[in-house]
């Protein structure tokens, strides 16, 4: 069973850093794109990085670039999401996503939170 | 940034009726390769999203047949032909076309 399992989330407070996880199972990571999608409390889904499998391409949300860093180590079979100089406003559920093909993410992890507050 | 409009917001449904989904986008979702990528989720109730439709009409392995997809350029509608309570949640699409990929604010279906 192909399974996405993100952590690493938790409180921070604004100017702060985390790094969240998502360990991948059940599937080849090192052959597919992985993304990172967000959604702030009661909102709806936003997009917020993405990398294809050797890292030659990355690709932000504005939102997020210049502050977040998306990598992966497909020895380790695991995706990261680097988020430094966190604000009010990325509080949120973030989700883990394997592409299936152009976008449409066929596996999604279980999500890790994310509060950025004082 | 592609504008996703979905209407409606909500949706209260009979059981064993129908219900059906609009979503608009700002730009045209048809490739020159003649694929058209829009992409449908579903959020059930405290859970993660779950992709249902991709490009516009083919579903995801498992997906019932009571849901269908169709439209083509910006206009795109997702039928469910017979509602059942676990149908659900909060449906989503998505363009996949171009970056900054971008989804639609959400419609909320709800059973009566």
């Amino acid at each position: 069973e192909m399974q996405l399992v993100e952590s690493g989330g938790g409180i921070v407070q604004p100017g702060g850093s985390l790094r969240l996880s998502c360990a991948a199972s059940g599937f080849t990571f090192s052959t597919y794109w992985m993304y990172w999608v967000r959604q702030a409390p009661g909102r709806g889904l936003v997009w917020v990085a993405r990398v294809n499998p050797d890292e030659s391409v990355i690709e932000y949300a504005d939102s997020v670039k210049g502050r977040f860093t998306i990598s992966r180590d497909n020895a380790k079979n695991t995706l990261y999401l680097q988020m430094n100089s966190l604000r009010a406003e990325d509080t949120a559920m973030y989700y883990c996503g394997k592409d299936r093909n152009w976008n449409a993410l066929d596996v999604w992890g279980p999500g890790t939170m994310v509060t950025v507050s004082s | 940034d592609i504008v996703m409009t979905q209407t409606p917001l909500s949706l209260s449904v009979t059981p064993g009726q129908p219900a059906s989904i609009s979503c608009k986008s700002s730009q045209s979702l048809l490739h020159s390769d003649g694929n058209t990528y829009l992409h449908w989720y579903l959020q059930k109730p405290g859970q993660s999203p779950q992709l249902l439709m991709y490009e516009v009409s083919s579903r995801f392995s498992g997906v019932p047949d009571r849901f269908s997809g169709s439209g083509s350029g910006t206009d795109f509608t997702l039928k469910i032909s017979r509602v059942e309570a676990e149908d659900v949640g909060v449906y989503y699409c998505m363009q996949g076309i171009h970056l900054p990929l971008t989804f639609g604010g959400g419609t909320k279906v709800e059973i009566k």
